[in-house]
């Protein structure tokens, strides 16, 4: 079974600033993996597939880059919107997700 | 436009089996590379995937829930069901479908790109 784990648990940002969100694999999950924006009350939302692309309607502030086992979420300058908790899910063998890194406002 | 909505009941009781649709609209899970999984998300708490069923029937189950768990899908009526039996209030939450699709030649995993907007579902003790 794989495991993700997430790093930071939580991390406290001011708009403008930079967020780098780390996922790691227990083990290769090559390239299938995503990450997701969740807002309280709302269904994730999907931001980044395959690794590193962005999903449809996702702004250019959003990217994704790893392969393997270590994959990092960036977001370029935070919008006030972007507060949220980010997961990130593995689809490769025993799919699951991570336990979430939430972004909070400083 | 792609949409799924989920049903069931929203209280069950210790022990009883649960049941949910996912009944969804704008694709078709008979074509190559798609699928639709369930996901759950206890009050306060991270998400957590369930099951996935696929285009070509494959059917995938959390580890540790798998005992628990059967999905099936009906191509005709454009639905999935996932049946959870022995429900504990520890299963109380809020349960999700998603759309979870690959590029099966490019072997691209495209994400699970399209959710419903779920459905809470309390155990009672």
């Amino acid at each position: 079974e794989i495991l993700l784990t997430q790093s930071p648990a939580t991390v406290s940002l001011s708009p403008g600033e930079r967020a780098t969100l780390s996922c790691r694999a227990s083990e290769s999950v090559t390239s299938y993996l995503a990450w997701y924006q969740q807002k309280p009350g709302q269904a994730p939302r999907l931001l980044i597939y395959d690794g590193s692309k962005r999903a449809t309607g996702i702004p250019a502030r959003f990217s994704g880059s790893g392969a393997g086992t270590d994959f990092t979420l960036t977001i370029s300058s935070l919008e006030p919107e972007d507060f949220a908790v980010y997961y990130c899910h593995q689809r490769s063998n025993w799919p699951g997700f991570g336990p979430g890194t939430r972004v909070d406002v400083k | 436009q792609v949409t799924l909505r989920e049903s069931g009941p929203a209280l069950v009781k210790r022990t009883q089996t649960l049941t949910l649709t996912c009944t969804f609209s704008g694709f078709s899970l008979s074509s190559s590379g798609m699928g639709v999984s369930w996901i759950r998300q206890p009050p306060g708490k991270a998400l957590e995937w369930l099951a996935r069923i696929d285009w070509d029937d494959d059917e995938f189950y959390s580890k540790s829930l798998k005992t628990r768990l059967s999905i099936s899908k009906d191509t005709s009526k454009n639905q999935v069901v996932l049946t959870m039996t022995n429900m504990d209030p520890m299963d109380t939450g809020t349960y999700y479908c998603a759309r979870d699709t690959v590029v099966v030649d490019a072997y691209q995993y495209n994400g699970m790109d399209v959710w419903g907007q779920g459905t809470t579902v309390t155990v009672s003790s």
